[in-house]
């Protein structure tokens, strides 16, 4: 059974940087194919993209949000970890760590509960 | 980006009724299109990949349909396990989302 669950700050003030964890089980991100992202929904309830990263490696990120973004993996510890730089209360969202399969493209079959993250001064 | 636009932005229905909710997108995404389902407090769930594909234990009452620009999610008897906000989703590039459609009990 794969899970995804994320953990990091619920409180962060504007300016500084978000670091989020997702600690996943249920598979291995050294399968070709197999990536693990990141997708944020705001209050509002919009669902905007954030980055992916693949099993070789390669990333993928938001144009929009790409030089304030970065994503790194540990497959040791069968963790990917997120970090948005210059946080601004725009940045208020719930995150949301996803697992996109090996036979699939930019779709999110298995999805974390979701971490919460409030920027506020 | 390609911008995804849903209609309408939510409905009324009733249980056994048909429900039909529409995506287009601004530019051609030939059928590399996903709908997902998401009830309060919790995560979405995707339902629907490669248009019309669906995902291992999704009920048959659901069913996509369109290409290029104009998707379609159907219901074709709604549950009321149904009652939820529906997202479209494409995925030729990176990934964008509709606004959703949320399916209310009339």
């Amino acid at each position: 059974q794969i899970t995804l669950k994320e953990s990091g700050p619920t409180l962060v003030k504007p300016t500084q940087t978000l670091t989020l964890t997702c600690a996943f089980s249920g598979f291995s991100l050294t399968t070709s194919g197999v990536g693990v992202g990141w997708i944020r929904q705001t209050p509002g309830k919009a669902l905007e993209w954030l980055a992916l990263i693949y099993w070789d490696d390669d990333k993928r990120f938001s144009p929009s949000l790409k030089s304030r973004l970065a994503i790194t993996k540990d497959t040791s510890k069968d963790q990917v970890v997120l970090t948005l730089t210059n946080v601004d209360p725009a940045d208020t969202a719930t995150y949301y760590c996803v697992h996109k399969d090996e036979t699939m493209s930019f779709y999110f079959d298995l999805w974390g509960q979701g971490a919460l993250v409030t920027v506020s001064s | 980006d390609i911008q995804m636009t849903q209609s309408p932005s939510s409905v009324s229905a009733s249980v056994g009724d048909r429900v039909t909710i529409t995506c287009r997108a601004s530019q051609d995404v030939s059928r590399w299109l996903a709908w997902y389902q998401q009830k309060p407090g919790k995560a979405p769930q995707l339902l629907i990949f490669s248009t019309s594909t669906l995902q291992i234990g999704v009920p048959s009452r659901f069913s996509g349909s369109g290409s290029g620009t104009d998707f379609t999610l159907t219901i074709s008897s709604l549950q009321p396990e149904d009652f939820a906000t529906y997202y479209c989703q494409q995925a030729i590039s990176f990934p964008t989302f509709g606004g959703g459609t949320k399916v209310e009990m009339k």
